[in-house]
């Protein structure tokens, strides 16, 4: 089965600020990644993918990039809703896999 | 709108079984899959299995193969997810979500049901 991990797993950041995400899978996964936000008792949201489209209706602040093993989620000018923590997730192949998720909170 | 409505929380006991609904609407149910996730308290996101709403071929994780049994009724657009023989490490909020299909094949899954608390506790 396919890993993911992610990078950092926490941090902490100021509005405004631009802030990467890292992702990166066990073996080659090609473009089929996404990305989901979640907010405290709240069920996930998609953000993008195939690893770089973005959902419509999400902010064109947020945006993904990569293939094959290692990808990123950039967010360009955080605001105050973007608090949240943010999955990766591999649908390449079954078993599917999110990353254990990275927290971003507020300095 | 799309939306998927999840049934409302449970408490079982230890060895019990539960059954979690998520009914679909605002698209054509058969079109596409079904997943469910869960994540336990103060965890990350698991994935369980997922279902095609089209032909009803199912495919679980590993460590819930023999526990878990995933169905679909298309009369009314719901998905059922029931767990067996529970643990208290079972207790968690479980989600379901839509998977989009392309050609026959599932890919990423928007949207997500609410979630329905499961406790596990004696």
């Amino acid at each position: 089965a396919i890993r993911m991990t992610q990078s950092p797993s926490s941090f902490s950041a100021s509005t405004g600020d631009r802030v990467t995400i890292t992702c990166r899978a066990s073996q080659g996964i090609s473009s089929y990644l996404a990305w989901y936000q979640q907010k405290p008792g709240k069920a996930p949201k998609l953000l993008i993918y195939a690893a770089s489209t973005l959902q419509s209706g999400v902010p064109s602040r947020f945006s993904g990039s990569g293939s094959g093993t290692d990808f990123t989620l950039t967010i360009s000018c955080l605001q105050s809703e973007d608090f949240a923590t943010y999955y990766c997730q591999q649908y390449y192949s079954y078993p599917s896999a999110f990353g254990p998720g990275t927290k971003v909170d507020i300095k | 709108q799309v939306q998927l409505v999840q049934s409302g929380a449970e408490v079982k006991k230890p060895g019990a079984s539960v059954k979690v609904s998520c009914k679909a609407s605002g698209y054509t149910f058969t079109s596409y899959g079904i997943s469910w996730v869960r994540q336990a308290p103060g965890q990350g996101l698991e994935w369980m299995g997922w279902i095609s709403a089209y032909n009803g071929n199912t495919n679980y994780a590993q460590k819930l193969q023999g526990r878990v049994t995933m169905t679909t009724d298309t009369s009314t657009s719901t998905a059922y997810m029931e767990l067996r023989s529970l643990r208290s490490d079972d207790t968690a909020v479980y989600y379901c979500a839509r998977i989009v299909m392309v050609r026959g094949h599932p890919n990423w899954f928007d949207p997500w049901g609410q979630g329905t608390l499961v406790t596990v506790s004696s």
